[in-house]
């Protein structure tokens, strides 16, 4: 049972367009989720999260928008940058003071063309 | 600094042998995860130590087992391999004292079965 459904599975987006990431879950108890990037040869790395009393965070180029009647929450890039081409991971999580482990979406493989 | 460290960074074993991953956490935290990374796919969690103890555990069969050392590093092992296990293993570090501490990960260790 897949519990975050992530689309697309790749995107091609050219230099400073807007790249836009979702996500969908079924699990009303997940109350943070993250966004990881990850470059070829690296672990995840934390980009940016969102708790659902908020409908979006902004964090320099990068945004997250949530839903949450929808249950969904998508990532944007701003003005996108050939250094922004990477593996694209959403993640839901039920807090549980450290308790806690991610669920990862399927990935999304960003390519950003000049 | 030092963030995150795994070793080795790669690894070749055959069917039915054993291995051990090991996994040095960031500076401060003291709570270890352990994800299965299979090729173009998202982490999936295997289990989590705390205090040298197993404190929660994904859905992975008993031939996935584990260890926390008194100075929070931590081993991953597998028995029996199969073709099935090839991945990259990571391992994530964050600090129980509050909820939602980001997980820090490190680059992996890319196991080969043959």
């Amino acid at each position: 049972q897949q519990q975050v459904k992530q689309s697309p599975q790749s995107l091609i987006v050219q230099k400073g367009g807007i790249s836009i990431i979702n996500c969908a879950y079924e699990n009303t108890a997940f109350d943070y989720f993250p966004w990881y990037q990850q470059f070829p040869g690296k672990g995840p790395a934390l980009l940016i999260a969102i708790r659902p009393d908020v409908s979006e965070k902004k964090e320099g180029r990068f945004t997250i928008s949530f839903n949450k009647s929808a249950k969904q929450f998508s990532l944007h890039i701003m003005d996108s940058q050939p250094g922004d081409s990477a593996t694209y991971f959403c993640a839901v999580v039920i807090s549980n003071f450290g308790n806690e482990k991610l669920t990862f979406g399927t990935g999304t493989r960003l390519t950003i063309i000049p | 600094d030092a963030g995150v460290t795994q070793s080795p960074t790669h690894l070749i074993k055959t069917r039915g042998q054993q291995v051990t991953l090991r996994c040095s956490p960031k500076s401060g935290h003291d709570t270890v995860s352990w994800y299965q990374q299979a090729l173009g796919q998202g982490p999936q969690f295997i289990f989590q130590y705390y205090e040298e103890e197993e404190r929660q555990r994904g859905n992975f069969p008993d031939r996935f087992s584990g260890h926390q050392f008194p100075n929070y590093s931590s081993e991953l092992n597998v028995n029996a391999l199969l073709l099935g296990d090839s991945a990259l293993y990571l391992c994530a570090s964050s600090w129980t004292g509050l909820s939602n501490q980001p997980q820090h990960f490190g680059d992996g260790t890319r196991l080969s079965i043959l």
